[in-house]
Order: structure tokens, then sequence, then C-alpha cells
């Protein structure tokens, strides 16, 4: 069974700061990994990665797969209050016809202080 | 463009009730998903339609629960009847087609059964 670990669970830091999520996977198949924001209520879509060492950047944020060692890192840099929110990180399979199932890990809760 | 609605946003039913939940993908998306998240545990995919087919339904924990598409536009996800153990928020999301596998997620429907 495709398994995703997410670490740290929870993370505080202040504005400024800057901080890397983890993520490790296990997939049978695996054809891409996913980031997602989540605030409120609906998880909201960062990053698709499907490459080794290819680095995906939005604004402070970046992030960057290693296929080899099957991990994900995502990074935000000068951290705001806005920032603060669930990450969560997911797996997606390759053909057949689970493509479509994502895998996810349980997420970092990032909290920033002013 | 609208994103991915679901309806209602918070439902509380007793045991052996029954409750409707309803998705309505982003407008052209032929991908539409299910996923549970039950409390402090990961989000776990539930099935995958494809238009009004179920491409994979192997998350579904039991009969009690049935997915439809019908026309492949929007879904309706019935549990009958409720148990404690599905209390959880259910998420919808959506994705364009095969080549652009990016999945856009709803708010979520927090269902608890009493």
């Amino acid at each position: 069974e495709d398994k995703v670990v997410q670490s740290p669970l929870s993370l505080v830091v202040h504005e400024g700061d800057t901080v890397t999520l983890n993520c490790s996977y296990e997939v049978t198949n695996f054809r891409s990994l996913l980031w997602y924001k989540q605030e409120k209520k609906a998880p909201t879509f960062l990053f698709m990665l499907t490459s080794s060492g290819i680095e995906k950047k939005s604004g402070r944020l970046s992030s960057i797969l290693d296929k080899k060692e099957l991990f994900s890192i995502l990074n935000i840099t000068a951290t705001q209050t806005g920032d603060s929110a669930v990450y969560l990180c997911a797996v997606q399979p390759a053909g057949g016809t689970s493509y479509g199932k994502l895998t996810f890990g349980q997420g970092t809760i990032l909290t920033v202080h002013p | 463009e609208a994103g991915v609605t679901q309806f209602p946003s918070h439902s509380v039913i007793e045991k052996g009730q029954t409750v409707t939940l309803r998705c309505d993908p982003i407008s052209g998306h032929d991908n539409l998903y299910w996923y549970r998240r039950v409390m402090g545990k990961e989000i776990k995919f539930l099935l995958h339609f494809v238009k009004e087919s179920k491409q994979d339904e192997s998350g579904m924990p039991n009969n009690r629960f049935l997915a439809e598409r019908t026309g492949g536009t929007y879904s309706t996800l019935k549990v009958q009847p409720a148990e404690l153990e599905d209390s959880g928020v259910y998420f919808c999301a959506s994705s364009l087609d095969r080549v652009s596998y990016e999945q856009y997620f709803g708010p979520g429907t927090r269902l608890t059964v009493t």
C-alpha cells in the first residue's frame, strides 16, 4: 500500500523565518507528488512534481523532488502570518485504473507568529 | 472560474439515518473524486469518476456508501444507514482530464453522526 510520511507534524516560527517541510513516500508506481495548503476549508493546490532535481517556485515557496531517495521538501522563505496553515503532501500513482488516487500524508501544521 | 462546490457544509444526523452529500466540480472537468478525513487521520481516497463512469472505487469503505454522477456533471455521495465511524470531513475534488492531473478540492462537508 502506498504511504506518505510528513515531518514535522507541527512547527511554530516567527515572521521572517525560513521553514523546510519534509515529505517521504513509498509508492508502487510513482507518477507525481503534490503539495497543498489547507487554511480553513479547501486544500489549495501549490505544486506538482514529477521529475527529480527540478525546483518549482512560486513567490516565497519552492519545492523539489528526489525520486532516488523518495522524498520532497517544501521551503517557505521570509514567512508571514498568512502562511499559517496545514501543508499536505500527496503522491499519485501512474497508469492503471488508480491513476487518480492520491495518497496523503498527515500534514504539517505551520504556525507563524508576528 | 468557480471552484469546486460542496453542499451542505455541515450535516449532523443520528445513527441509522441517511445523508446525501453533493459535489459540483469545476465546469468542464471530466474527473471527479471523493475523499474523506476522519478525526486525527490523513485524507483518504474513496472513489474516482471519469464523466459518469466509476474509474476506481477501491476506497469505498462498505456498501453503505453509494456514489453517483448522473450525466457526468455533479455527483452525490449517499450514506445509508449512517454509523458513528462515518463522521468526518468529506472532500470532493476535480481535474480536467488524464493529461492535466492537478486535483482541485472543494471546501468539504463536515458530517457528524451522533
